[in-house]
């Protein structure tokens, strides 16, 4: 099977601009999960989509959102760039029956200038 | 809500020498614990999962690490590492149910672990 994808893995914005990324999950999966990684904050989670649905959400701004469509493709936008949203953005899928492993792509390396 | 910390943010030891990650977690309620690894450029893969059942758990590469719920710990181990076991490691918590639980991973700040010849 093949693993978790994510495009673009690389992005520059300016400040101000928006930004989509796109995750894969592995076929079958039908939880995405959406992380940002930074050196000063580390991993915190974003949010989490499964059948199209927001379960959970994390502490983040109202700019931060995302949406999952019927195939279980996910992705994400962020508005008004700031420069400290500039991280990686690293997308998980689960598979359906409780093994609770999340399977993560490489990332999209979002750089704001 | 969860919290995670990793006590050592460096961990250098020399190839074949045995070597130790701590990780202590603080949850209101009963939680899954998990170890995965980092390496340059990459996302991350997990070497072990603590679900239920036995304490001690083994993992992929040669890792293991030991449940301890009255330290509320889960600290990972090898004893022997090798170069390519350098990378960062990233011990992770999610609540058992619930629905803040769902798809959510509370992780801590990772150790990057450099293995020397």
């Amino acid at each position: 099977k093949a693993g978790v994808t994510q495009t673009p893995r690389y992005l520059i914005k300016t400040r101000g601009q928006q930004v989509t990324l796109s995750c894969s999950p592995i076929s079958g999966h039908r939880s995405v999960s959406w992380y940002q990684q930074t050196p000063g904050q580390g991993l915190q989670f974003l949010f989490e989509y499964f059948s199209e649905t927001q379960r959970n959400k994390g502490n983040f701004p109202g700019r931060f959102s995302g949406r999952q469509f019927s195939n279980s493709r996910s992705e994400m936008n962020v508005s008004t760039l700031e420069l400290g949203d500039s991280a990686l953005y690293l997308c998980a899928s689960t598979p359906s029956g409780g093994s609770l492993e999340q399977f993560f792509g490489p990332g999209t390396r979002l750089t704001v200038l | 809500a969860q919290s995670v910390t990793q006590l050592d943010s460096q961990v250098p030891v020399f190839e074949e020498a045995p070597v130790e990650l701590r990780c202590n977690y603080s949850s209101s309620v009963s939680v899954y614990l998990f170890w995965y690894v980092q390496y340059p450029n990459q996302g991350l893969q997990l070497l072990l999962k603590y679900l239920s059942g036995s304490t001690l758990v083994k993992g992929i590469n040669g890792f293991e690490a030991e449940f301890n719920k009255s330290q509320t710990s889960f600290h990972l181990r090898k004893p022997s590492v090798h170069i390519s076991d350098t990378a960062e490691y990233f011990c992770a918590v999610s609540a058992r149910a619930g629905g803040t639980s769902y798809g959510k991973l509370t992780f801590g700040q990772g150790t990057i672990l450099t293995v020397h010849p």
